[in-house]
């Protein structure tokens, strides 16, 4: 597509359900960003995916995120059991390659947990 | 551990005026990228510039960067209401993450 489009762009759960959002980059970029970013904060690095790569889970806050990212091109954030602490924006952003090129950044998943 | 940050945390200026944002750093940098956002959505690249730059322009944005200094100014001229967003800048860290800061709030007054 033109863009990195992210889906649903709102999303209301209740505390405990499993939610899943989804990323699809820009055709051609190989890496993949998941970014959290809570009211009136910075980005909070999630996930990156490179390629083939085995991906970088270093951000995840804890065990109840996960994210895949399938066939190099869409990738999905499954955030489990949800807290309230866990309302925020996720942001994806994709790259051509790796950092040193401008991202391109999703319009994002507004995420609040009842 | 945050690598850039940006300040003023907030900056609220008159419609016409210059507004200028500032971002240090802690380590070297291959380059420096300015960003913007508005209301809290999507993030939309302003400005890339690379450590032996000195000095890069963009139409009404005017950035420059000490690396001795390790910090990065952003200028926007003749400031209009629709600038009015939070300004990011981020370097790039170990191998692929672009390190950001908490980002200027800038509103333009009409």
């Amino acid at each position: 597509g033109a863009g990195v489009s992210q889906s649903p762009s709102n999303k209301v759960t209740e505390k405990g359900k499993d939610v899943e959002l989804r990323c699809d980059p820009i055709s051609g970029h190989t890496a993949l960003y998941w970014y959290r970013q809570s009211l009136g904060q910075g980005l909070e690095f999630l996930i990156y995916f490179q390629g083939n790569s085995a991906p970088d889970k270093s951000g995840l806050p804890s065990d109840r995120f996960s994210a895949e990212r399938t066939g190099g091109s869409v990738s999905t954030l499954t955030i489990q059991r949800t807290q309230q602490e866990d309302s925020a924006v996720y942001l994806c952003a994709s790259s051509v390659t790796k950092s040193g090129n401008t991202i391109y950044f999703g319009e994002g998943s507004w995420l609040t947990v009842v | 551990s945050q690598q850039g940050e940006e300040d003023p945390q907030a900056l609220s200026i008159q419609e016409g005026e210059n507004a200028t944002m500032n971002c240090s750093y802690k380590t070297s940098i291959n380059n420096l990228q300015w960003y913007r956002q508005n209301s809290g959505r999507g993030l939309v690249h302003l400005i890339l510039i690379r450590s032996n730059e000195r000095e890069k322009h963009s139409g009404r944005l005017r950035v420059t960067l000490d690396t001795s200094k390790k910090s990065s100014s952003l200028l926007i001229t003749a400031s209009r209401a629709a600038d009015t967003a939070s300004y990011f800048c981020a370097t790039d860290g170990s191998n692929y993450q672009l390190i950001w800061g908490a980002g200027t709030k800038l509103i333009i007054k009409p």
